[in-house]
């Protein structure tokens, strides 16, 4: 079945780059995302990569997607305080069915 | 600020009563969306309506109602509810429907509810 694993807690000092890394099951993935949730909010849009793309840039953010390994990783340089947040990661498939697929997600706790 | 309501914000119902979510889209999207969120468990679609019609229940038990009457307003009847489905629901909505293109989801910020 379709799966996506992030690991659950990150910490980083003020100012480092943060990786966040996830990995799918499900080869036939269309689009992979990047979500941030603040306490007490829904998720927001951080930025998505298509599946037939290695790297996307935007500002701060570097997504990098290994379709070989199936692996796809958040990096956020000059990490901040603002930045401490749940980052889920998550898959569309379109095969037969409708599926959007996300991970656990990811506590990130930046330190000052 | 998404664009996307949600109320109540919290909800506290015991096992018996009849009580409903709502959510308003304010982006003319044409796809919305019911997930849930339980600690330690990753995000669950439960439905998906594109175009006001259901196109998605992952096998979601009877005890959720989705209503959808129009592309602006989505609903969650619950019924008979159970402790375990205690968790935040989260309304989201799309401009395309679902798997066109890259579905950029936009979140409200969840129901938050407790069942006795």
């Amino acid at each position: 079945g379709e799966d996506v694993e992030q690991s659950l807690f990150l910490s980083v000092r003020e100012g480092d780059s943060s990786v966040i890394n996830c990995t799918y099951t499900d080869s036939s993935s269309t689009y992979l995302y990047w979500y941030k949730q603040e306490p007490g909010a829904g998720l927001q849009l951080l930025t998505y990569i298509f599946s037939n793309m290695d790297m996307k840039q935007d500002q701060r953010l570097t997504v990098l997607l290994n379709k070989k390994d199936k692996h796809l990783s958040l990096r956020i340089a000059d990490t901040q305080t603002g930045d401490s947040a749940i980052y889920f990661c998550a898959e569309s498939l379109v095969s037969g069915t409708y599926k959007y697929i996300f991970g656990t997600g990811t506590r990130l706790k930046v330190l000052a | 600020e998404t664009g996307v309501t949600q109320t109540p914000r919290h909800l506290v119902m015991g096992m018996t009563n009849k009580k409903s979510l709502k959510c308003e889209q304010h982006l003319g999207h044409n796809a919305m969306y019911w997930y849930k969120q339980s600690a330690k468990k990753p995000l669950e679609l439960m439905f998906v309506y594109s175009l006001e019609e259901r196109v998605e229940n992952n096998s979601v038990p009877s005890r959720f109602s989705p209503e959808c009457p129009n592309s602006s307003h989505l609903f969650l009847h619950l019924h008979t509810l159970q402790p375990e489905d205690s968790a935040l629901y989260l309304c989201a909505s799309s401009q395309d429907p679902p798997g066109l293109r890259a579905d950029t989801q936009y979140f409200g910020p969840g129901t938050r509810l407790t069942v006795l």
